[in-house]
């Protein structure tokens, strides 16, 4: 079983439709987070959670919405998105006090909203 | 403002033969660098990893070398082989100071040619 699981693995949705993708993490780590991955752009961070705690917000619109849980499960709501939200939504987590811990990824849910 | 840059979007390679991918980054409070690869529909897989500590650290055929003075980072991959053909991302994080954030480049494709 892989570290850290994703799912779905493609969604499309229309501007309408409400879904919610799911991260699960298997590696005792306690901050998990959401990255977006668009064509040749770097990785953007929307979202942070130690503890279970919501600490970053990298001004995200509130038509994606997340929530914690607990420390291994993450979700993003997804609902009245617009098409240039299609991208890659990958889940990460990592060990939040051990200075020089490394982000591991899911394998991502590749967003197409029509 | 893009704090970790990756200029090259592409890198070709013959087999065997060495692969540098460089890494520059403009916030000196950044303290941990990484290199992950990434192989389409997958997500990122950590590769290597440096701490301002240091300016080398080598792992297998992988090696990460970081220049603090002019803030930047290479890897080489010796010798290089056709399953390294991936796309490659350097981040960096400075925690506490910047946060619970990992800042990435662009990506650089890399192709080992046979």
């Amino acid at each position: 079983e892989t570290g850290v699981t994703q799912t779905p693995r493609h969604l499309v949705m229309g501007m309408t439709n409400k879904k919610s993708l799911k991260c699960e993490q298997h590696l005792g780590h306690n901050a998990m987070y959401w990255y977006k991955q668009s064509a040749k752009k770097p990785l953007e961070l929307m979202f942070v959670y130690n503890f279970k705690e919501q600490t970053e917000n990298n001004s995200v619109p509130s038509r994606f919405s997340p929530e914690c849980p607990n420390s291994s499960h993450l979700f993003l709501h997804l609902h009245t998105l617009q098409p240039e939200d299609s991208a890659l939504y990958l889940c990460a987590s990592s060990h939040p006090r051990d200075r020089n811990s490394p982000l591991h990824f899911g394998n991502g849910t590749r967003l197409t909203v029509t | 403002d893009q704090q970790v840059k990756q200029n090259s979007p592409s890198l070709s390679v013959q087999e065997g033969r060495i692969s540098i991918l460089n890494c520059d980054y403009t916030n000196s409070m950044f303290d941990y660098f990484l290199w992950y690869k990434k192989y389409p529909a997958e997500g990122p897989t950590f590769l290597i990893s440096i701490s301002s500590i240091k300016d080398k650290n080598e792992d297998g055929r992988f090696t990460v070398f970081l220049n603090k003075s002019a803030k930047h980072l290479s890897l080489h991959i010796v010798p290089s082989q056709p399953g390294d053909s991936a796309v490659y991302f350097c981040a960096a994080s400075g925690h506490p100071n910047t946060g619970n954030q990992f800042y990435f480049g662009t990506g650089t494709s890399l192709t080992v040619i046979p």
